[in-house]
């Protein structure tokens, strides 16, 4: 089983529409979580960082946590176009002595108009 | 304006040549990180350092060698012993150590075999 992991997709929605990335881990002494947007071709950037179970909102965007069940996801509220991306989930926990952070291979959002 | 700055944004390695990346950052971030993504693979940590002079190696080290004499500086040499080094490299940033700290990325660095 990988460390995190994230369907490929790609995923398709319509503009407007709510885009749920979804993200799940192994190690259950995770205890931070990030998801980045990454453009083709582009580094990543940091959007969204949660670290309580829960929801977390900044503007259209939305992390939901749920530690008992190891997944975290990425609500990603009337997607525009601009939205186009490769979304990457990270997760820092136990299994790496909380020093080092795991990425997924990401989920490939694609906006259409 | 604060960040990270890597280059060259593209770089060519000739059969046998050791070649070193470059990443500055001026956000007076205490740790440093290369990682590495090659195409449909998420980001693998190469080496990460968590103060001056001091530096660990992550998950994919061999092949490749990092100084920190710096606080923002943390080059990056892919040595002629790292045989498939064609990849997009990327250098990051957190303000403290830990990986409960958000990382910020520079540009990156492109790098493939002439």
């Amino acid at each position: 089983q990988k460390e995190v992991e994230q369907n490929s997709g790609p995923l398709s929605v319509p503009e407007g529409a709510i885009a749920s990335l979804n993200c799940t881990y192994s190690d259950r002494g995770s205890q931070s979580f990030f998801w980045y947007r990454q453009y083709s071709g582009k580094s990543p950037e940091l959007i969204m960082f949660i670290y309580s179970n829960g929801d977390k909102e900044d503007g259209r965007f939305t992390a939901q946590l749920n530690k008992a069940s190891q997944y975290v996801s990425l609500l990603i509220r009337d997607s525009q176009p601009s939205d186009s991306a490769t979304y990457l989930c990270a997760v820092g926990g136990r299994d790496t002595g909380f020093q080092k952070l795991v990425f997924g291979t990401g989920t490939r959002l694609l906006v259409s108009p | 304006d604060g960040g990270i700055t890597q280059s060259p944004k593209y770089l060519f390695r000739k059969e046998g040549q050791n070649v070193t990346l470059s990443c500055e950052q001026n956000l007076n971030h205490d740790a440093m990180y290369w990682y590495r993504q090659d195409p449909g693979q998420g980001l693998r940590l190469i080496y990460y350092s968590q103060i001056v002079n001091d530096f660990q190696k992550g998950d994919i080290a061999e092949g490749y060698s990092v100084s920190r004499e710096k606080k923002e500086s943390f080059p990056l040499t892919v040595t002629s012993a790292q045989k498939n080094p064609t990849a997009f490299y990327l250098c990051a940033s957190s303000i403290f150590p830990g990986s409960n700290q958000p990382q910020h990325f520079g540009d990156g660095t492109r790098l493939s075999i002439l």
